[in-house]
């Protein structure tokens, strides 16, 4: 069963800041929160992670709730590049942290 | 930066055959994984090792085997390959096992049995 629930599918245009939401609330304080994109006939792309802080990075602002039951990962000025499969997964410590549980994600589409 | 590479992008074999994808990093990562991805579907965990010579069952080993040969590398075999097979396979790597070391994925390699 998936940890996460994200909303199916998003739209937006070039150049806009799109919000993406996950809400985690069973979340285990070990577990981070991992965001993944990923195109068809590739493999899942690294985007950010965190734990509790918000975090960033050349790709993306991750805002993380402060009772961390929910996250949003915030893609400024997308371009066409940006659309894809955006994946919020849970992984924690230990030998069954090997388990990634990879739900639908929302698929984002950027018009231009 | 590194890169997970995997041989070869696309696998047809016949059924009943004995099918070997590679996966290469350079990340020099400890821990490395092999998933299966079905059509519109998540990942499943096939096998996973923490270091060299390492093995770690996932859910789905059953008609598969897997073998880290050197720290860089790690390939998986499908024993017989079966038509219900046909799927996405993935390899990734991290640094290790907790849950602030990053997993890197390969494109994949796609498996097709006739």
């Amino acid at each position: 069963d998936a940890k996460t629930t994200q909303p199916d599918s998003m739209e937006s245009t070039e150049g806009e800041t799109v919000h993406l939401p996950c809400s985690h609330a069973t979340i285990s304080g070990n577990e981070y929160i991992y965001w993944y994109r990923q195109v068809p006939l590739q493999g899942p792309e690294y985007v950010t992670h965190g734990l509790q802080q918000n975090t960033t990075n050349s790709m993306a602002f991750l805002a993380i709730a402060s009772d961390r039951k929910s996250s949003t990962l915030i893609l400024p000025h997308v371009s066409l590049r940006d659309a894809a499969v955006y994946h919020c997964i849970l992984r924690g410590s230990g030998g069954s942290n090997a388990k990634l549980t990879f739900g639908k994600g929302t698929k984002l589409s950027v018009k231009s | 930066g590194g890169i997970i590479t995997q041989t070869p992008k696309f696998l047809i074999g016949q059924e009943g055959q004995k099918l070997t994808l590679k996966c290469q990093q350079n990340f020099n990562h400890d821990t490395m994984y092999w998933y299966r991805q079905d059509s519109g579907k998540g990942l499943r965990l096939i096998y996973y090792s923490i270091t060299e010579n390492d093995l770690q069952k996932g859910d789905l080993s059953e008609g598969y085997d897997a073998s880290r040969e050197k720290k860089s590398s790690f390939s998986l075999t499908v024993t017989s390959a079966q038509k219900n097979e046909m799927a996405v396979f993935l390899c990734a790597s991290s640094m290790g096992q907790f849950s602030g070391n990053t997993l890197y994925f390969g494109e994949g390699s796609r498996l097709i049995v006739v």
